[in-house]
């Protein structure tokens, strides 16, 4: 399969508790973008990497929020003291171009 | 950024052509409009590009006036299996989309 892949789908974890993430882009793409989305919502962005220099963080993004693309292949995304509102699906996309490329999600639930 | 805003909820019947109109009055310049369709569980999907005037290809087509402000998508003959949230975002000089809410919309036989 060559589309973008996320590993977990789901995700429950109990308040406090540190969770990771991972995305595997498409292979040729440069461009990587973490995104978060909450039911009845349009995705927002966190955050997105140019190779492996990560080029923007959105306010979104806490300090108890960090995302990581070693190499520029694939990307983690770690929640650290997770709370109760980080409960949501987390995308992923890559790009080379204008198109982006969305994963199917980890969905975050916290106890 | 430039916030984007589309009706909540439209619902078809098969073979019915529908149109979802976003409005963006804060466009930027760089910024180009796109259109991404979306199915539960999923991430969404890309359906459509333009910058200005009138883009199709082989699944909608993409309305854009000269001012830029709005554009409108076409579907052409929905069929049940295009139910889905479309969404309008924008996607600026960096790659990055800017998302909205999203329009439901529902097709029945």
């Amino acid at each position: 399969d060559t589309g973008v892949s996320q590993d977990p789908r789901h995700k429950i974890t109990k308040r406090g508790q540190n969770v990771t993430f991972r995305c595997d882009p498409i292979s040729e793409h440069n461009r990587l973008y973490w995104y978060r989305q909450t039911l009845g919502q349009g995705p927002e962005f966190l955050t997105y990497f140019q190779n492996e220099a990560q080029l923007e963080k959105s306010r979104l993004l806490s300090d108890r929020f960090s995302a990581e693309r070693p190499k520029g292949s694939f990307s983690t995304l770690e929640i650290q003291r997770t709370e109760q509102g980080d409960s949501a699906m987390y995308l992923c996309a890559s790009s080379l171009g204008p198109e982006l490329f969305f994963g199917s999600g980890t969905q975050l639930s916290v106890l | 950024l430039a916030k984007t805003t589309q009706p909540i909820s439209m619902d078809s019947y098969e073979g019915q052509e529908v149109n979802i109109t976003c409005s963006h009055n804060n466009i930027a310049t760089n910024d180009y409009i796109t259109w991404y369709q979306q199915f539960p569980s999923q991430g969404p999907r890309f359906i459509i590009q333009g910058y200005k005037t009138k883009v199709t290809n082989e699944v909608a087509s993409l309305f854009i006036p000269a001012d830029r402000k709005s554009s409108t998508l076409s579907l052409p003959r929905v069929s049940l299996s295009d139910t889905a949230v479309y969404y309008c975002p924008l996607l600026d000089s960096w790659g990055k989309l800017q998302f909205g809410a999203g329009t439901q919309v529902v097709v029945t036989p």
